[in-house]
């Protein structure tokens, strides 16, 4: 079965660079979730998007931006990286639709680990 | 504000029944408890939630207590493979799930 897609899985970046992560859900999602998980810490909620739209916002820091395009993928986009950015990214997604989303199950990718020298 | 707490760490021999406790004491009426489980630095993956009964699937059991302030998670038959960070969400939906500090369970041969 197709899971999430995520890419690239693995990014260097310097101080103060770009960089873009994309996820690809699973077919028929319509809601799609990023997660950061700094080394040793559990994961938090960035920011999610349903139909396109922001549909929650979490800890995500105004230097990053995220946004579901119409087939349904999405990009995190982070500007003037810092060292403490160096995290696993991690996507999620669901059908919100079909009500998958109430049964609690969240897919995730394999997550993208981003170091930032 | 952690609306979960769960022991940092628990073991079980393979083979035996894991049960992983996590109290939510201010759990509300229409909120869910849900688990996850991260194996090393893989994604998390979904196991079981519940309202207020008893569920159960092909990988656990839940236990949800009367009053619904507590929940125990149960992995009948414990293999090596189970070894991960165990998670207790409590939340109305999974639109926004927040993870705690969750359980990390070792599995001994």
């Amino acid at each position: 079965a197709a899971g999430v897609i995520q890419s690239p899985r693995h990014l260097i970046k310097e101080k103060r660079e770009t960089a873009t992560l994309k996820c690809y859900p699973i077919p028929r999602h319509d809601t799609v979730y990023w997660y950061q998980q700094g080394p040793g810490q559990d994961p938090q909620f960035l920011i999610s998007f349903y139909e396109k739209m922001q549909s929650d916002k979490g800890s995500i820091p105004d230097r990053f931006s995220a946004q579901q395009f119409s087939d349904y993928h999405s990009e995190l986009n982070m500007s003037s990286l810092e060292l403490g950015d160096s995290a696993l990214y991690f996507c999620a997604s669901s059908s919100r639709t079909s009500g998958e989303a109430n049964t609690g199950e969240l897919f995730f990718g394999e997550g993208s680990r981003l170091t930032v020298l | 504000d952690a609306k979960t707490t769960q022991p940092p760490s628990m073991d079980c021999a393979e083979g035996r029944a894991a049960n992983l406790p996590c109290n939510h004491s201010t759990i509300s009426g229409n909120e869910y408890v849900y688990w996850y489980r991260q194996i090393h630095s893989q994604g998390p993956q979904y196991i079981i939630h519940g309202l207020k009964n008893n569920e159960t699937n092909e990988m656990a059991s839940l236990i949800i207590t009367e009053d619904r302030k507590s929940s125990t998670l149960i992995l009948p038959h414990a293999t090596l493979r189970d070894t991960a960070v165990y998670y207790c969400i409590v939340g109305d939906s999974s639109y926004k799930l927040i993870f705690g500090s969750g359980t990390r369970l070792l599995v001994r041969p």
